[in-house]
């Protein structure tokens, strides 16, 4: 079993439609999370950070991590194309950069 | 300018060639990576220093040797690569001694090996 499940896609939506991307973990012992978004030849930027369980939300976008189910959940409102990009889950136990697990990406495309 | 910047971006070699990326990070952070980058692949990371010193070599073949000459720029050296090491290799920079710290990449840079 891998450490971190990511469904690779692709997965494509209409302009405008609420985006619902998922990792799923084997380690109860992460606790902290973090979402990258990766555009097309270009490196993972970060995109929300989390720690432990619970939502956080910034702009258009909200993380939310159930650690009871070792789920970890990625949402867009309101997709736009400029949001077309693969989207890559990862955590760690300590919340350094040493130790990071990162899932396979999730190639999304938003079409107009 | 970015915080990581890597260079080339685009890079082909023979496999009898030697070349070498080269990462520099703007972030005054303390450590940094290598990690490799695959289709279909999770990211695999390849080396960590820090401050300067190796932490890590993840069973990374000879033919991948890296070097930190201070905490702001990282070397990877490449020599008699091998066609399956094409990949995206990505250098990433972090702060260590601050809790619930992250890190941050750079570009990338693309490698052929023909």
């Amino acid at each position: 079993q891998k450490e971190v499940e990511q469904d690779p896609g692709p997965l494509s939506v209409p302009e405008g439609a609420i985006v619902s991307l998922n990792c799923t973990y084997s380690n109860s012992a992460f606790q902290y999370f973090m979402w990258y978004r990766q555009y097309s030849r270009k490196g993972p930027e970060l995109l929300m950070y989390t720690y432990s369980s619970g939502n956080k939300e910034d702009g258009r976008f909200t993380a939310q991590v159930d650690k009871s189910s070792k789920y970890i959940s990625l949402f867009i409102r309101d997709s736009q194309p400029s949001d077309s990009a693969t989207y890559l889950c990862a955590m760690s136990l300590t919340g350094g950069g040493n130790k990071l697990t990162f899932g396979t990406g999730t190639q999304l495309k938003v079409e107009l | 300018e970015t915080g990581v910047t890597q260079t080339p971006r685009h890079l082909v070699m023979g496999m009898t060639n030697k070349k070498s990326l080269k990462c520099e990070q703007h972030l005054g952070h303390n450590a940094m990576y290598w990690y490799k980058q695959s289709a279909k692949k999770p990211l695999e990371l390849m080396f960590v220093y820090n401050f300067k010193e190796q932490t890590e070599n993840n069973s990374v073949p000879s033919r991948f040797s890296p070097e930190c000459p201070n905490s702001s720029h990282l070397f990877l050296h490449l020599h008699t690569l091998q066609p399956e090491d094409s990949a995206l290799y990505l250098c990433a920079s972090s702060q260590e001694d601050r809790a619930g710290n992250t890190i941050y990449f750079g570009e990338g840079s693309w490698l052929t090996v023909v």
